[in-house]
């Protein structure tokens, strides 16, 4: 089945615990995203992907560190987590590069720190 | 930067009512997508709209993209329990998916 796979789907940590969630696309899928969503904020977009090797920053990025060694992962690393963090993250993955192209989205990541 | 703003936040309507939700952008967009987020969900894509002027429907939904590129329209006759969720637009402002911003979102809930 086609999908994006983001795990865990729920964590709870504590202020400065360094965490990764993962983000995997079965779908050959050459651009990657993950995005924050906040009540009353909508989905804000933290870093993107391109293609393997290629990131940038997105709107919300401080904090927040991503790597895309491969074409099917797109890890988001948190190195050292604050409250102000504690969020639902999600990550999205198109076709390409290009404007066309419909985000597939993952189940989301609900992210608390204390 | 680019924005995307999106109203109404909220929409409580009765069963049967008709939903409007409407975005707009104060810049020219290449092209405008729709996502539904259903209550613990993820969004997931309803539709694109690239021409100026363009109408797209699904069933009861009626997708409008304004003669300017810059506005667009989601509208829901007869809404049914099943609407319930929060509904997304996001303008794309040319090159890559990079430049694709989201709306905050209309949150439905629908008394049945």
């Amino acid at each position: 089945e086609a999908q994006v796979t983001q795990n865990p789907r729920y964590l709870i940590t504590v202020t400065g615990k360094k965490l990764t969630v993962t983000c995997s696309q079965n779908m050959n899928h050459e651009y990657m995203s993950w995005y924050r969503q906040d009540p009353g904020l909508g989905l804000r977009q933290i870093y993107y992907s391109m293609n393997v090797e290629v990131t940038d920053k997105g709107d919300v990025p401080e904090g927040y560190k991503v790597s895309r060694k491969e074409k099917r992962n797109f890890p988001l690393i948190l190195e050292s987590p604050s409250p102000n963090q504690t969020s639902l993250y999600f990550c999205a993955s198109s076709l390409d590069r290009y404007y066309n192209s419909p985000l597939h989205f993952g189940n989301g990541t609900r992210l608390t720190v204390t | 930067g680019q924005q995307v703003m999106q109203i109404p936040q909220y929409q409580h309507v009765q069963e049967g009512e008709d939903f409007t939700t409407y975005c707009n952008s104060s810049t020219t967009l290449s092209n405008i997508q729709w996502y539904k987020q259903r209550p613990g969900g993820h969004p997931v894509f309803l539709i694109q709209l690239v021409k100026s002027g363009e109408v797209k429907k699904q069933k009861r939904l009626t997708f409008q993209f304004g003669e300017a590129k810059k506005n667009s329209s989601l509208h829901i006759t007869a809404t049914q329990t099943t609407d319930v969720g929060t509904y997304f637009c996001a303008g794309h402002y040319g090159g890559s998916q990079g430049n694709l911003i989201f709306g905050k979102g209309t949150k439905l809930s629908v008394k049945p």
